[in-house]
């Protein structure tokens, strides 16, 4: 039984194209996030939710939206797809806002061509 | 600002040699300190994390010791198996919790453990 899950695992497009990533968690925590993964295996931070309200927003193109319909649920939309949006994207989920450990989905490739 | 640096990578090893990936800190008050784990294709998962100075976290033949001296959190195992290579995340958790209630993460440093 998945703990956190992100759908899709792959996704290729092209550049100027709208797409959206969808994650869900089980384990009835209140706080989730958005992570960039780089090439290089950097990660950083993009957004976080606490109760379906958003906390955290990082320096992230406003081509970037995420949202929340319920604390089970943060998406992510993609507007105008560029080149440097190639990466893997996770969703992770705290107990509450500040605690640890997170729980990682396992990543949705973004390839745009 | 409270910052993490790691080892760069990749770390190449033989099976059942000793392994170290060195950790260091900066950071003001008493932060929590993590090592995450990132198996090919997977997420991240706590491997191990300890909350205070002297305190050593231990998971699956894993330790790490907060040395508040020396800042430090370097990651160890006695013997490697093919299976351990990842990459290999160090995270510090502020005390108290900046603002924005954020982990710091370190670059992450990639293990390749040949037979």
């Amino acid at each position: 039984d998945t703990a956190v899950s992100q759908t899709p695992k792959y996704l290729v497009t092209q550049m100027g194209n709208d797409k959206s990533i969808k994650c869900e968690q089980n384990l009835g925590h209140d706080t989730m996030y958005w992570y960039k993964q780089d090439s290089k295996k950097f990660l950083k931070i993009m957004f976080s939710y606490n109760n379906k309200e958003l906390i955290i927003n990082e320096t992230v193109p406003n081509r970037f939206s995420p949202k929340s319909p319920d604390k089970a649920h943060l998406n992510l939309h993609i507007n105008s797809l560029e080149l440097g949006d190639s990466a893997v994207y996770f969703c992770a989920s705290s107990l509450r806002q500040g605690s640890t450990p997170l729980h990682f989905g396992n990543g949705t490739r973004l390839t745009v061509t | 600002g409270d910052s993490v640096t790691q080892m760069e990578g990749p770390v190449t090893l033989s099976e059942e040699a000793f392994l170290t990936i060195n950790c260091t800190y900066t950071a003001t008050g008493y932060p929590s300190l993590f090592w995450y784990v990132q198996y090919p294709g997977e997420g991240l998962q706590l491997l191990l994390k300890a909350t205070k100075a002297d305190d050593k976290g231990s998971n699956k033949g894993f330790e790490a010791t907060y040395r508040k001296e020396t800042t430090s959190f370097h990651l160890e195992k006695g013997s490697v198996q093919v299976s351990d290579s990842a990459v290999y995340f160090c995270a510090l958790s502020p005390t108290p919790m900046d603002s924005n209630y954020q982990l710091i993460w370190g670059a992450g440093t990639k293990l390749i453990i040949k037979p």
